[in-house]
């Protein structure tokens, strides 16, 4: 594997359900970040590590709870969502002194 | 508070034409400024970055200038070609923080 990867691509759960996306870098950085992207709104930073502590946290609700573990790994566990938290999340790494942000695929995330 | 502007939203233009991609950022203190593709569904191709020290990065096709004071960066296409149809995404990374603030893009499609 290379470059940034998450799991899983799809995913579809109802609004009592509790999952977990998951994110890997396989770039050596030490800072990894979630975004969200709604439909015609620019994407939101979420959470932002770094050297795995957290060190933004853009007023995000609690029903959105990260984990970093390690400086390759990066969750975000979800539980009790809301049909509005729909959207594209996004996971990104960098190197947190210069900076250049490598994206991961996404995971589309359906709340029923 | 920084805000992002991208102009215009949505751009047509016949293959092989150079065209001009407009970023406006309402903070000059910002560390670093990244452009980005976006295709549909997917998550995000990093096409430059530009550190607050410089004034424009070159990728093959691809310039992008950076004027702090004037709070603009543009992204230059040379020779347009199909597979630049995207939606081109610029994001700032402002002074002394780890946030990233993006603009809402620029959907390009290039007619062949």
């Amino acid at each position: 594997e290379t470059g940034v990867t998450q799991t899983p691509r799809h995913l579809v759960m109802g609004m009592t359900n509790k999952k977990s996306l998951k994110c890997e870098q396989h770039l050596g950085h030490n800072a990894m970040y979630w975004y969200k992207q709604s439909a015609k709104k620019p994407l939101e930073l979420m959470f932002v590590y770094s050297l795995e502590e957290r060190v933004e946290n853009n007023s995000v609700p609690s029903r959105f709870s990260p984990e970093c573990p390690n400086s390759s790994h990066l969750f975000l566990h979800l539980h009790t969502l809301q049909p509005e938290d729909s959207a594209l999340y996004l996971c990104a790494s960098s190197q947190i002194q210069g900076g250049e942000q490598y994206f991961g695929p996404g995971t589309r995330l359906t709340v029923t | 508070k920084q805000e992002v502007t991208q102009i215009p939203a949505a751009l047509s233009v016949p293959e092989g034409e150079n065209l001009v991609l407009n970023c406006s950022f309402t903070d000059s203190a910002i560390y670093n400024l990244q452009w980005f593709r976006q295709d549909p569904g997917k998550g995000l191709t990093s096409l430059l970055l530009i550190q607050s020290s410089q004034r424009e990065q070159t990728s093959g096709r691809l310039n992008a200038s950076l004027d702090k004071s004037s709070g603009r960066s543009t992204l230059y296409i040379a020779a347009s070609q199909p597979g630049d149809s995207a939606t081109y995404l610029c994001a700032v990374r402002a002074s002394g923080t780890y946030k990233y603030i993006f603009g809402t893009g620029t959907r390009l499609k290039v007619l062949a």
